[in-house]
This record gives C-alpha cells, sequence and structure tokens, in this order.
C-alpha cells in the first residue's frame, strides 16, 4: 500500500462549486506538500504544511493538517476552469518527498 | 529570477540507445532532486544531491541509471541500454536548504519515450 492515499482519484465539478480533496499517511506528517500540475508540465507549489492543526489559505484554496499530522485537507471554494488539473499531496522526508497517486481535476463550465 | 530548467523537453528514443537529460537547478539552490513521473507508478523519487554530501542514490531503478552534478550546479541524469519501461516523465526539483519555505521548485520535466 502507498504511504500517501489520496482521495478521491478523479473529480469534476460544475464551475462555482466547492470541493475537497484528502490525503491520509500511514505514518505522521513532518511536512506536507499540496502541489498541482498541468498535463505536460512541472509542479506548481501551493503550501506546505509543518504543524498540527495547521492551516493555510492562497486565493481560493485552502489546505490544513490534523492534529494528529497525518491527514491533509485541500479544499477550494467556487471552482473556476483554471483550477483543473492534477493535485499532489507529498511528504517530506528530509531527502526527498514521497507523493500521493493525485486527484485529477475537473471543472465544467 | 529564473527557475529550474530542464533539456530537453522532448526526447524519443530507441530501445538499447543511451541518453542523458539535463538540469539547472535555482542558482543558490543546493539540494537538487530527480523525480520520475509514469503512468501506474506515479511520482517516484530516483536520487537526491544535496551540496558536497555523497548523494542519495536510493531510488534508483535499476544500475543502468547514473546522475552526477557538477560544481554543485548542473546535473545530468544518463540511462543506459534504454528499455521501453524507461518511458516516463523526468522531474528535477531544487532547494535551498534552510530557507523558511523549505519548498522544492520542480523544472517543466523531460518526456523520454523510448520505442
Amino acid at each position: 500500500s502507498q504511504e500517501l492515499e489520496q482521495s478521491p482519484q478523479s473529480l469534476i465539478v460544475q464551475e462555482g462549486k466547492n470541493l475537497t480533496i484528502n490525503c491520509t499517511s500511514s505514518k505522521t506528517l513532518y511536512g506536507l506538500y499540496w502541489y498541482k500540475q498541468k498535463y505536460g508540465e512541472g509542479l506548481i507549489f501551493l503550501m506546505m504544511l509543518q504543524k498540527g492543526g495547521e492551516e493555510k489559505s492562497h486565493e481560493k484554496i485552502t489546505a490544513k493538517l490534523d492534529e494528529k499530522k497525518q491527514q491533509s485537507s485541500l479544499h477550494i471554494t467556487a471552482s473556476q476552469p483554471s483550477h483543473a488539473g492534477i493535485y499532489l499531496c507529498g511528504a517530506d522526508h528530509g531527502n526527498k518527498l514521497v507523493f500521493g497517486a493525485g486527484t485529477i481535476l475537473r471543472v465544467k463550465s | 529570477g529564473a527557475g529550474v530548467s530542464q533539456s530537453p523537453s522532448n526526447k524519443v528514443t530507441e530501445k538499447g540507445k543511451d541518453v542523458e537529460l539535463r538540469c539547472d537547478p535555482i542558482s543558490g539552490h543546493t539540494a537538487l532532486y530527480w523525480y520520475r513521473q509514469s503512468l501506474g507508478q506515479g511520482l517516484e523519487f530516483l536520487i537526491y544531491f544535496q551540496g558536497n554530501s555523497a548523494p542519495d542514490k536510493s531510488g534508483l531503478p535499476s544500475d543502468r541509471f547514473s546522475a552526477e552534478r557538477t560544481g554543485g550546479s548542473v546535473s545530468t541524469l544518463t540511462i543506459q541500454r534504454t528499455q521501453q519501461e524507461d518511458s516516463a516523465v523526468y522531474l528535477c526539483a531544487s532547494r535551498r536548504i534552510g530557507s523558511e519555505y523549505n519548498e522544492q521548485f520542480f523544472g517543466p520535466g523531460t518526456r523520454l519515450t523510448v520505442l
């Protein structure tokens, strides 16, 4: 089984709707990254969380790390077509990031 | 400033040939990472360079894969005797160790296709 499990695997939402992507770790997280990837492009950094209970927001995207530091969620408010892409969570091991399988998001206009 | 750059952006090669992929990290970033992204395997760590320390090669899938980093800057990933299962997008990332945000910045990747 993977160290990081992401859910859902894919998601189609109507423009303007809210959505949440989850990332669950089998180990305590010491640093959890969220990246976004468009097809054929590199990874775009969204946010990094380190402390239990931490929450960060950027524009319409909010990421949270639970108190036990084993689960993170990414919430998008009022989704737009520009939010479409693959969302990846990554656990920081210092020498590397271990990634989840990703969540594919499509936003219908 | 410039981000992480990689070349070539696309590479098509025949099975059995050797390929070299290049990564130019962000200036001043001492840590450099190589990852591979393929269907069914997701994003996998390959190798990590940090300053003058010995690289962490624990993610390299076979001895056909090697990487070096010259002068603490540019890195080259070499795949010898390529196989079809080597087809993937190879991503490079760099990081400023000790920075407040500790973010890994990724390059656009090299898409390798082995025929």
